[in-house]
């Protein structure tokens, strides 16, 4: 059973596209947070979010607490947001992973 | 600017061999933990420490073992390296308060022959 599922997995969109990625989670949380991870590279935050929205640049993050679901918006999608995107909830005292989404953005 | 560093970055060993994946960090964070990641897995938790002296095992801690001895360093050592442990390895500090800021290291590759 995983604690926080994403989807889809797997994604290709065309440059310029407007992509969303989603999570979902069984638990009660703290903060949910959104990381990336380009190819053969560390791992970096992108957003903590406890209620509502934050955006940052192209991309947007929301998170519904009554439903436990969270989505990754990138407007004007790039090459260079090519990633790996993990969605990661804290609970208060532990994390739990998604497995991540890996997105490729083709010229 | 504060950071956390992990090395080696990539390494290669042969089954049975000991080895030992360094991280240090200069948040001054108490907490500090390494994960491990595998494709088709999320990032899974191998051991954390709340901090020094204290280190505590997590949901794929067999075959790993850690120590704290200050507040920099959580060195992860791979005690019988095994073909199973071929993964990319992940330290972090931080994940406490509310919003349980996690900083990453670059990560470290290893592969086990």
């Amino acid at each position: 059973k995983n604690e926080v599922e994403q989807s889809p997995q797997n994604l290709t969109a065309q440059e310029g596209e407007f992509i969303t990625i989603n999570c979902s989670y069984s638990v009660g949380i703290s903060a949910l947070h959104w990381l990336q991870q380009h190819p053969g590279g560390g791992i970096v935050s992108l957003f903590m979010l406890s209620s509502g929205k934050k955006k940052h640049g192209r991309l947007i993050a929301t998170i519904n607490i009554q439903e436990k679901h969270s989505s990754l918006h990138i407007t004007a999608s790039h090459p260079r947001d090519s990633a790996v995107y993990i969605c990661a909830v804290y609970t208060g005292n532990q994390f739990y992973f998604g497995t991540g989404t890996s997105l490729t953005v083709i010229p | 600017d504060a950071e956390i560093t992990q090395s080696p970055r990539h390494k290669i060993t042969e089954t049975g061999r000991q080895v030992t994946l360094a991280c240090h960090q200069t948040w001054n964070h108490n907490n500090m933990f390494w994960y491990r990641q595998d494709l088709g897995h999320g990032l899974r938790l191998i051991h954390y420490s709340y901090g020094v002296q204290d280190t505590n095992k997590g949901e794929v801690s067999d075959g790993y073992s850690v120590s704290r001895s200050n507040t920099e360093d959580l060195p992860l050592t791979l005690e019988s390296a095994a073909s199973s442990q071929t993964s990319v390895y992940f330290c972090a500090s931080g994940g406490t308060g509310n919003t349980g800021e996690l900083f990453f290291g670059e990560g470290s590759r290893l592969t086990v022959l």
